[in-house]
Parts: structure tokens; sequence; C-alpha cells
């Protein structure tokens, strides 16, 4: 069955760009059938999605989070990436990569990473 | 944006007791709408889609219904597994949003 691993560094300094991965092992990021997105949740509190990446590359993010936001895929790899820049404190949170069949609910999750910014 | 409302915050419910969770949105998302339980530590799992569809896996004891703007999760006889935070999600509009959460805890 497919699986979804997030990977990256778990300190991020304030200013600085988080970078994370996630792998899709057991089945192709190049289905046609899914989207691939990114969703966090800070400590404690509630969960926020951040953006979708299709596997041709077309993407849509969160307005609230546009500005900084980059994801990419690497179907070679079968992986895409989440890139946020200009950190802050209250971009602490665990990130999570999810899948979800032709733009409906996210049926696949990742474990989760936990990013904490702080210098 | 659509804001999605959830209650009540917090369910105080003794084993094998019902408990009903709610969910509003500010705008209708027709059903289009999800439920997830989050254990701590743990990743979100999708419990039901299309406001009413259980997802693969998923026991008959938990059910889901509503349209428009109103949606219920209704678990009717609480296993001591079900102790967890639920959480509704739209996926009507741009961007994806979720509640934010109901714990259910036992009595």
């Amino acid at each position: 069955q497919v699986q979804l691993q997030e990977s990256g560094p778990g300190l991020v300094k304030p200013s600085q760009t988080l970078s994370l991965t996630c792998t899709v092992s057991g089945g192709s990021i190049s289905s046609g059938d899914y989207y691939w997105s990114w969703i966090r949740q800070p400590p404690g509190k509630g969960l926020e999605w951040i953006g979708y990446i299709y596997y041709s590359g077309s993407t849509y993010y969160n307005p609230s989070l546009k500005s900084r936001v980059t994801i990419s895929v690497d179907t070679s790899k079968n992986q895409f990436s989440l890139k946020l820049s200009s950190v802050t404190a209250a971009d602490t949170a665990v990130y999570y990569c999810a899948r979800d069949y032709a733009l409906d609910a996210f049926d696949i999750w990742g474990q989760g990473t936990m990013v904490t910014v702080s210098s | 944006e659509i804001v999605m409302t959830q209650s009540p915050a917090t369910l105080s419910v003794s084993p094998g007791e019902r408990a009903t969770l709610s969910c509003r949105a500010s705008q209708s998302v027709s059903s289009n709408l999800a439920w997830y339980q989050q254990k701590p530590g743990q990743a979100p799992r999708l419990l039901i889609y299309g406001a009413s569809t259980r997802a693969t896996g998923i026991p008959a004891r938990f059910s889901g219904s509503g349209s428009g703007t109103e949606f219920t999760l209704t678990i009717s006889s609480l296993q001591s597994e079900d102790f967890a935070v639920y959480y509704c999600q739209q996926y009507n509009n741009w961007p994806r949003t979720f509640g934010g959460g109901t714990k259910v805890e036992i009595k």
C-alpha cells in the first residue's frame, strides 16, 4: 500500500528557509488520479493546509502562505518537496504530507515531522 | 476562506455511550466534507468523506450526516480506542480548511 514519509531538518533558524521532502512508496506519484499536499499543525493546535502539487507540476497554495511557499515534484525520485521562506517562530509545527484522490479528502498521511524555528 | 467551526471543544463520554460531534461551515460546502481522527503523536486518519461515506476499514459505529453548512459525526458506542481528537475539513472551496477539533475524552 502507498506510504508517505517526510524528511528534513528538525531545526531552522528564523528568517531562513524551511525545506522538507515527502517520499512516496508503494505507488507512483505520477498517477493521474492523485494530488499531493502539505499540511501543518502547530503544537497543541489545529491543522492548516499549505498547498498541493500535481505530478505535472501544477500547484495551488494557501493564500495566507502563498508569498513564502514553493512546492515542487521530482517524479524520477517519487518525491515532492516543500520550501517555506522567511520563517518565524509561528512556523514551528508538525509538517505532514498527504495524498488526496481527485481533489477529495486526504486519505493517506505521512507520520509527520516536527520543525522548530529557533536561533 | 470558509471557516469551519466545531462544537463542543471537549466532549466527555463514558465507554459504550453515544457521542455526537458537530461541524458548521461559514458557507455551503455541499457534501464535500471529511472527518478525521487524531490520536496523540499520530497523523490524522480519514474516517468519513462525502459527509457520510466511511473510509476503508472504518468501523460501522462511525457515521456522518449533513450537507450544506451543518454536519454531524456520530460514534454509536464509544470504544476505548475512540478517545481522540476529531477534525472536520471541507474540500469544496480553496483553500482547504479544517475545524478547530473536538476532543472526545473519557468521562
